[in-house]
C-alpha cells in the first residue's frame, strides 16, 4: 500500500530558510499536497505540484519533486516565527483523489 | 477554493452515547472525505461520501460505528456511534475541488469521550 514519510522535528533560525522532506511510495500518485497545521486548528492548504512537474514556486514557497527517486521537499524561504507548526505532505492516487498523509513534521523556528 | 464549517467544533460526550458532527461548504462539492486525527498523530481517512452513492470506508472503519449521510452537494453528516475513550480524536471533513485539483479540509471537530 502506499506510504508518506517524513522527518518529525525541524528547527531553524527566524530569517534562514526552511527545507522539510518527504517521501512517498505510489509511484502512480498524481497530485501531491503541503498543508499547514497551527495548534488547536484545521489544516491549511499551502501548496500542491501536480505529478508532471518538478518544481512549483508560490511566494516563500517552493516544491520539488523528483519522481524518479520519489521525494519531495518544501522550501520555505526567510522563515518567520509565524511559520511554526506542523507540516504535513500528501499524496493522492488515483481517481476516487483520497489522500495518504506523512506524520508531519514540526517546524519551530527560533528567534 | 471552498470554505468549510463544521458543527460542532468540540464536545465531550459519555461512554456509549452517539454524536453527529456536521459539514457545511460553501459551494456544491461531488466529492467530499471523512478523516480522524488521533492526539498527535496523522490523519487517517475513515471513509468517501461523494452525493449520489453510498459512502465507501477504508478498512478498520464500518458503516454501523460511522455511519454517513450525504443528503445534497455542499452538507454531509458523520455519526460516531457507542462511543469509547478510543474514539477521542479530532475528525475532519475534507472535499475535493478542481480543476485545479484542490482538496479542503474544515476546521474539525475535537471529540472526548469520556
Amino acid at each position: 500500500g502506499e506510504d508518506v514519510e517524513q522527518s518529525l522535528f525541524l528547527s531553524v533560525r527566524e530569517g534562514d530558510s526552511s527545507v522539510i522532506n518527504c517521501t512517498y511510495t505510489d509511484s502512480s500518485s498524481t497530485y501531491l499536497y503541503w498543508y499547514k497545521q497551527e495548534p488547536g486548528a484545521g489544516l491549511q492548504l499551502l501548496t500542491y505540484i501536480f505529478s508532471n512537474m518538478d518544481m512549483k514556486q508560490d511566494q516563500r514557497l517552493t516544491v520539488l519533486l523528483n519522481k524518479k527517486d520519489k521525494h519531495l521537499s518544501l522550501r520555505i524561504a526567510d522563515t518567520q516565527t509565524g511559520d511554526s507548526a506542523i507540516y504535513f505532505c500528501a499524496e493522492e492516487a488515483g481517481s476516487a483523489r483520497q489522500l495518504t498523509f506523512g506524520s508531519g513534521t514540526q517546524l519551530t523556528v527560533l528567534p | 477554493s471552498a470554505v468549510i464549517s463544521q458543527k460542532p467544533s468540540r464536545d465531550i460526550c459519555q461512554r456509549g452515547t452517539s454524536l453527529t458532527i456536521q459539514c457545511q461548504v460553501d459551494s456544491q462539492v461531488t466529492m467530499m472525505f471523512w478523516y480522524r486525527q488521533q492526539p498527535g498523530q496523522s490523519l487517517t481517512l475513515i471513509a468517501t461520501a461523494n452525493q449520489g452513492s453510498e459512502a465507501t470506508y477504508e478498512s478498520g472503519f464500518v458503516i454501523d460505528k460511522f455511519p454517513i449521510s450525504r443528503p445534497n452537494l455542499t452538507f454531509s453528516t458523520l455519526t460516531v456511534s457507542n462511543m469509547s475513550p478510543e474514539d477521542s480524536s479530532i475528525y475532519l471533513c475534507s472535499v475535493g475541488t478542481g480543476p485545479p485539483y484542490e482538496q479542503y479540509f474544515g476546521p474539525g471537530t475535537r471529540l472526548t469521550v469520556t
